[in-house]
């Protein structure tokens, strides 16, 4: 059964600073896998997406994600963090029930905070 | 494009009254979806439709929750009668279609809180 596990509920750098969170799932097949941003008191929106195209995928605000079959891993990682970006961000694996159906398992989440 | 709309954005209960939310997704999205997000969680599905069709109600708890989308639009959840545990974000999302890449929109949510 596909899963999805986010490592670390709080993860906190300073600004400028290298942002990594990590997820990891689990799929008996090739998955999609997604980043969902969510900021207070608003729903999710999301970051980036893995298709099964480039390993290397790219999202808005300067997010990125690598796609790892061996580690079963799509980290998210921007290069310089930002205060703006302090959210909660969630990974998901989409499950595919049947050929016109699919729903996304999501992962329990990550509070990033951004210290000055 | 508008996005998705969700009302109310906040509702106090007590324990044992009815409640219920109303969702209207992006224009021409054929799938709808419910998901509940207890404080701390991520978001759990509840309820997935594809036109007015239900695809997966699951993880609904039939006993107490129901929901519909009559026209293959807006959509209305349920709860009736209401549980100190049902203290959750209910958020509501579309899609253009079902399949497994197509990313979902969702909408601001409904903050529900069961006293």
């Amino acid at each position: 059964a596909q899963s999805v596990t986010q490592l670390g509920s709080h993860v906190s750098v300073s600004e400028g600073a290298l942002v990594l969170l990590r997820c990891n799932y689990s799929s008996s097949v090739p998955p999609y896998l997604f980043w969902y941003v969510q900021y207070p008191n608003q729903g999710l929106q999301l970051l980036l997406k893995y298709t099964s195209a480039a390993t290397l995928v790219k999202g808005i605000n300067g997010f990125e994600a690598e796609f790892k079959k061996s580690e079963t891993s799509f980290h998210l990682t921007k290069p310089s963090a930002h205060m703006s970006d302090a959210a909660e961000y969630f990974c998901a694996v989409s499950l595919v029930q049947y050929s016109s159906a699919s729903k996304i398992i999501f992962g329990s989440g990550t509070r990033l905070s951004i210290r000055p | 494009e508008a996005g998705v709309a969700q009302s109310p954005r906040y509702k106090i209960i007590e324990k044992r009254q009815s409640v219920a939310f109303w969702c209207n997704p992006i224009s021409g999205h054929a799938t709808l979806y419910w998901y509940q997000q207890i404080l701390g969680q991520g978001p759990k599905l509840l309820i997935q439709f594809q036109n007015n069709g239900v695809v997966d109600d699951s993880q609904l708890p039939k006993d107490r929750f129901s929901a519909e989308r009559l026209k293959g639009v807006d959509s209305t959840l349920k709860i009736q009668p209401a549980k100190l545990e049902d203290s959750a974000v209910y958020l509501c999302a579309s899609s253009l279609s079902p399949g497994g890449h197509y990313e979902q929109y969702f909408g601001p949510g409904t903050r529900l809180t069961v006293t």
